[in-house]
This record gives C-alpha cells, sequence and structure tokens, in this order.
C-alpha cells in the first residue's frame, strides 16, 4: 500500500526560527515521485517541489530546503528564518503511478507568530 | 498567465439540484483531476482523464461525473447533490500522469443544504 504520514499536526513557531515538517513514505514502486503542497489560509494548493525517487540531492531554494533520504523513507521540509507568510498547511504527497493520483499526507499546520 | 480556472468559487445550493462545476487550463496539459478536501479525510480523488475522452473514477467518485470533451475543459457534474457532498473541491492538471508537478486551481466551496 502506498502512504504519506506526516506525523506533525501542528506546529508553532516565533517569527525567525528555523522549522523542519517531517513526511515518511510507503511505496513498493522502485520509481517514485514526491512532492511538496502549501496551503496558505486563502484555500488555494500552491505546489513547491518535485523529487524523484532517483535523485537523492538535497535541494535549497531560497529560505525552504529539502532532505530526501531513501533510506528511512523520509523527505522532510525545512523552512529557515521563518516568517509569519510561512503560516499556512504544508502537504507532503506521493505520486500512484498506475492512475497518477496523489497521495497526500494529513498536512501540517505552520504557524508563525511575530 | 499559465493557470488553472474554476467556477464557480462559492456556491451554496439544496440537496436534488444539479449542478456543474468548471474547470479550465490553458497549459495543453494531458492529464485533468478532481479532488476534495474535507476536515479529517485530506484530499481524496474523485475522478481523472488522461486525455480528452479518457476518464477514470478516482477513490471517491459516487455521486459525481466527468466528461472531457476538449482537452482544456474538465467538469465536474452532481446530478443530484447531498449534503455529504459539502465539501471544497480542487480541479488539477498536469503534463502527463508520470510524476509530473500537478497544478490547482483555486477551488471551490460547495455548500449542499
Amino acid at each position: 500500500a502506498q502512504k504519506v504520514t506526516q506525523a506533525q499536526t501542528e506546529i508553532s513557531v516565533v517569527e525567525k526560527e528555523d522549522v523542519t515538517l517531517d513526511c515518511v513514505y510507503e511505496t513498493r514502486d522502485t520509481t517514485y515521485y514526491l512532492f511538496w503542497y502549501k496551503q496558505p489560509p486563502s484555500g488555494e494548493l500552491v505546489f513547491l517541489i518535485r523529487r524523484n525517487s532517483f535523485d537523492e540531492q538535497n535541494e535549497i531554494s531560497g529560505r525552504y530546503s529539502w532532505n530526501f533520504q531513501k533510506s528511512t523513507s523520509s523527505f522532510n521540509f525545512t523552512i529557515t528564518a521563518s516568517q509569519v507568510v510561512d503560516s499556512a498547511v504544508y502537504f507532503c504527497a506521493l505520486i500512484d503511478n498506475q492512475g497518477g493520483k496523489l497521495i497526500f499526507g494529513q498536512g501540517t499546520e505552520l504557524s508563525v507568530k511575530p | 498567465e499559465a493557470q488553472v480556472t474554476q467556477n464557480p468559487r462559492y456556491l451554496i445550493t439544496v440537496t436534488g439540484k444539479k449542478l456543474t462545476v468548471t474547470c479550465s487550463q490553458n497549459m495543453n496539459h494531458e492529464y485533468m483531476s478532481w479532488y476534495r478536501q474535507d476536515p479529517g479525510l485530506g484530499l481524496r480523488q474523485i475522478y481523472y482523464s488522461m486525455n480528452v475522452e479518457v476518464t477514470d473514477k478516482g477513490d471517491v467518485p459516487e455521486g459525481y461525473k466527468v466528461s472531457r470533451k476538449e482537452k482544456r475543459n474538465f467538469p465536474l457534474i452532481l446530478e443530484s447533490p447531498s449534503p455529504n457532498q459539502t465539501s471544497l473541491y480542487f480541479c488539477a492538471s498536469s503534463l502527463g500522469s508520470a510524476g509530473n508537478e500537478q497544478f490547482f486551481g483555486p477551488g471551490t466551496r460547495l455548500t449542499v443544504l
């Protein structure tokens, strides 16, 4: 069975703190793709990153970075120097290779306080 | 601007009154999909389409219909809405189904009384 687990339901930090959102996945596929999406209070789903199973390099984009580790089936997301605008629900997702369905985790609600 | 659009954004209706939520993308994407988002249940796929005239059921297709007559459009039809279809609906599109990122519309918040 394919599954994505985000164990942290809610995280609250103070502005400028670093924060890591955890994501653990399960799949039997040897080739797979992982994603992170952001859902701000306005409700839309914003694509952040895609990572395929063959590329284990960490990725950095501004204050965002992602750590992909196949050995632990994890794809964690770190925000450095968090800002109030980072407050949102963040979803980790795995794509189902059969029908293209995104299998989402339950999401982590991040609250960044000034 | 590359985007996925949905209409309406908000809708309050009554049980049994047929409705259609439209979805359109301008990126020439082959793959389109509908999801619903509910508290405690997360995001679940309703239907998807690999290409024109090709549609298939997702995880929660009961009570919904879709069509894909043109590449850009993928409407979601509720023939006889019921209160348990009150939800936040998202349309998404991508180049293909094999690992491409899916871009989401802004969402349609539907309330069925």
